[in-house]
């Protein structure tokens, strides 16, 4: 596709359910990454994959979180047993590379409520 | 941890005035600088990357400089129009750029007409 594509755009869970956002970045970009916003706060790193190297899970916030990236392309975050505190918009972005000169893609985000 | 720090948090002007917001970042193993502009319901856009001290970008009426040595970047924006409304976001990369990039809270900017 021309950009980024997230979806749900929303998602209303209870508290305890497991979730799963999914990104699909722009062809030929191999760098994706997860970022969040909780109200009030700035942008938040989660994970990030570039080719086929280990991804960089350093900024995921406990074990309920995880990421995959599917032969190199669509990229699926999984929230597990969900708490209130994962209420955030959950962004995904990609690049050409990890490297700084190029600018990321975000998508439009999935807004996570849990109830 | 990196601390990207900008400032205001928020700022209202009128529709016509010209006007600026501050990045400050790590000035250790600076590698490169972006800026963003996220518009409600929409997804954060690119405006500029800077990797070079002294550099200056400009799009249209919006411009920023850069400088890496004492760790600070300016966002200007000239004559503002409500549709300059929006929170700018500014990211750090850090050393050899192979690690994500660091964002700060952003500034929010309304324009009032």
């Amino acid at each position: 596709g021309a950009g980024v594509s997230q979806s749900p755009s929303n998602k209303v869970t209870e508290k305890g359910k497991d979730v799963e956002l999914r990104c699909d970045p722009i062809s030929g970009h191999t760098a994706l990454y997860w970022y969040r916003q909780s109200l009030g706060q700035g942008l938040e790193f989660l994970i990030y994959f570039q080719g086929n190297s280990a991804p960089d899970k350093s900024g995921l916030p406990s074990d309920r979180f995880s990421a995959e990236r599917t032969g190199g392309s669509v990229s699926t975050l999984t929230i597990q047993r969900t708490q209130q505190e994962d209420s955030a918009v959950y962004l995904c972005a990609s690049s050409f590379a990890t490297t700084p000169n190029y600018g990321y893609t975000f998508g439009s985000g999935t807004r996570l409520t849990v109830v | 941890i990196l601390n990207v720090e900008q400032s205001p948090q928020s700022l209202h002007v009128q529709e016509g005035d010209s006007t600026n917001f501050t990045c400050s970042f790590p000035s250790s193993n600076f590698y490169a600088l972006h800026w963003y502009r996220w518009e409600t319901a929409k997804s954060p856009e690119a405006l500029f990357v800077m990797t070079l001290n002294g550099d200056e970008k400009k799009k249209g009426r919006i411009s920023a400089t850069l400088n890496t040595k004492e760790g600070y970047s300016y966002l200007y924006i000239k004559g503002s129009q409500p549709e300059d409304s929006a929170t700018y976001l500014c990211a750090f990369i850090k050393n050899s750029g192979n690690t994500p990039l660091v964002f700060g809270k952003g500034t929010r900017l309304s324009v009032i007409a």
